[in-house]
């Protein structure tokens, strides 16, 4: 299994960036996927959810901001993010959801820094 | 949401000792299934979580058997027998029951 994050980087407040997460070493297309951040000097935080099928779900703080997405023929997680604050200054990780709940394999995450 | 609540939040412990972190939910976490949807993870400086304890007492492929976690409803522990150099850095608790997933604040564990 490995799942590989792309597309942080620096951006200034109001913008946007696209991450994704290429997955491989496994059936994609029958697992549902995460995105979790770790804040720096905080602690991690669940950012967004997408469905085997397709339903999503989104932290309250990036709700009307973030989009999740899949496309199970490429093998890929998006994380399309809109309106940026210095408060998404974050690493995001992409993460594979196992039945129970839990994270069983992470990405090695991809930094994204919002700043003036 | 469910808050998840860890103490203590920062842990000095001399390797060979043992360790125990606590981690409160606002909420039972028990599952219609009879499983609890609570689950640790490590995270090293510069590296990703990896996952330690699932479902609340089953060890994740290739954690060592010094590592074990117990609880129900709301209290649940995580138990090292005896720290080893490789095992500091931050521990969270996280419930899977419900989105948005929440997790502990975070358990430091340093040397003493």
């Amino acid at each position: 299994v490995q799942l590989v994050e792309s597309g942080g980087g620096f951006v200034q407040p109001g913008g946007s960036l696209r991450l994704s997460c290429a997955a491989s070493g496994f059936g994609f297309s029958a697992f549902d996927m995460h995105w979790v951040r770790l804040v720096p000097g905080k602690g991690l935080e669940w950012v967004s959810s997408i469905g085997a099928t397709g339903d999503t779900s989104y932290a309250a703080s990036v709700k009307g901001r973030f989009t999740i997405s899949r496309e199970n023929a490429e093998n890929s997680l998006y994380l399309h993010m809109n309106s940026l604050r210095v408060g998404d200054t974050a690493i995001y990780y992409c993460a594979r959801v196992r039945w129970g709940g839990y994270y069983d394999d992470w990405g090695q995450g991809t930094m994204v820094t919002v700043s003036s | 949401d469910i808050v998840m609540t860890q103490s203590p939040l920062s842990l000095p412990v001399t390797p060979g000792e043992p360790a125990s972190i606590s981690c409160r939910s606002s909420q039972s976490l028990l599952h219609n299934t009879g499983y609890y949807y609570l689950h640790w993870y490590l995270q090293k400086p510069g590296q990703s979580p990896q996952l330690l304890i699932y479902l609340g007492s089953n060890r994740a492929s290739g954690v060592p058997d010094r590592f074990s976690g117990s609880g129900s409803g709301t209290d649940f522990t995580l138990k090292i027998s005896r720290v080893e150099a490789e095992d500091f850095g931050v521990y969270y608790c996280m419930q899977g029951l419900q989105t948005p997933y929440t997790f502990g604040q975070g358990t430091k564990l340093e040397i003493k």
